[in-house]
């Protein structure tokens, strides 16, 4: 059974430039949220999507924006891109909503110069 | 803005000791999860304890809540180097609108030494 894979695993882009990442949630669940983690911080929650709409957002501004496919698995897009957008971008699938756990993937680091 | 606050920041101990790490948090919470990181990684779930529980047991692990004062501990017993990592709490936290978060805090980063 494969667990939540995300792709790319690392990625360089310049300033202003914009990235999409991806992933795939974990056989049997239907909602995948993403998070932020810049270097010594703990997750920041960005977004969860179920039945391929977005439902519920964290405090990041609109240049984040993100979709889900018929099969669950999901995008994240960042549009011009800030320095500050370096980070570790981690992907999560569960059960609907937050009361069960999360599996996490192993995140996709994200350098912008 | 994170709402949890892992204590301590760092802990370094011997192999076969206990490490207790502590979570504060500010608002009211539907459950409380622990998490480990490896090296920058993605995030283990180790642990989900409802606001309704005031312990729970998972091998090595013992997680209490206080939900009167919003705070948790993780305890790892007969700790091995293996275990070195970083742990984190992450609180739901639910609005009347039915609005969900789920909350991490800042982190302890255990060192286990053999």
């Amino acid at each position: 059974d494969a667990g939540v894979t995300q792709s790319p695993t690392h990625l360089i882009k310049t300033r202003g430039q914009q990235v999409t990442l991806r992933c795939s949630p974990k056989s049997g669940h239907d909602t995948v949220s993403w998070y932020q983690q810049a270097l010594g911080q703990g997750p920041q929650f960005i977004f969860q999507y179920y039945e391929e709409e977005e439902r519920q957002r964290g405090n990041f501004p609109d240049r984040f924006s993100g979709h889900q496919f018929p099969n669950y698995s999901s995008e994240l897009n960042v549009n011009a891109l800030l320095l500050g957008d370096s980070a570790l971008y981690l992907c999560a699938s569960s059960l609907p909503g937050f009361r069960y756990e999360q599996y996490f993937g192993p995140g996709t680091r994200l350098t912008v110069t | 803005s994170q709402q949890g606050e892992e204590d301590p920041q760092a802990l370094s101990i011997q192999e076969g000791e206990n490490a207790t790490m502590n979570c504060s948090y500010k608002t009211s919470i539907n459950n409380l999860q622990w998490y480990r990181q490896n090296s920058g990684r993605g995030l283990v779930h180790l642990i989900l304890i409802r606001s309704n529980e005031r312990e729970k047991h998972s091998g090595r692990l013992r997680v209490t809540l206080d939900t009167s004062k919003k705070s948790s501990s993780l305890l790892i017993t007969a700790s091995r180097a293996a275990d070195t990592a970083s742990y984190f709490c992450a609180t739901l936290v639910e609005a009347d609108t039915g609005f969900q978060k789920l909350v991490f805090g800042t982190g302890t980063r255990l060192l286990v030494s053999p």
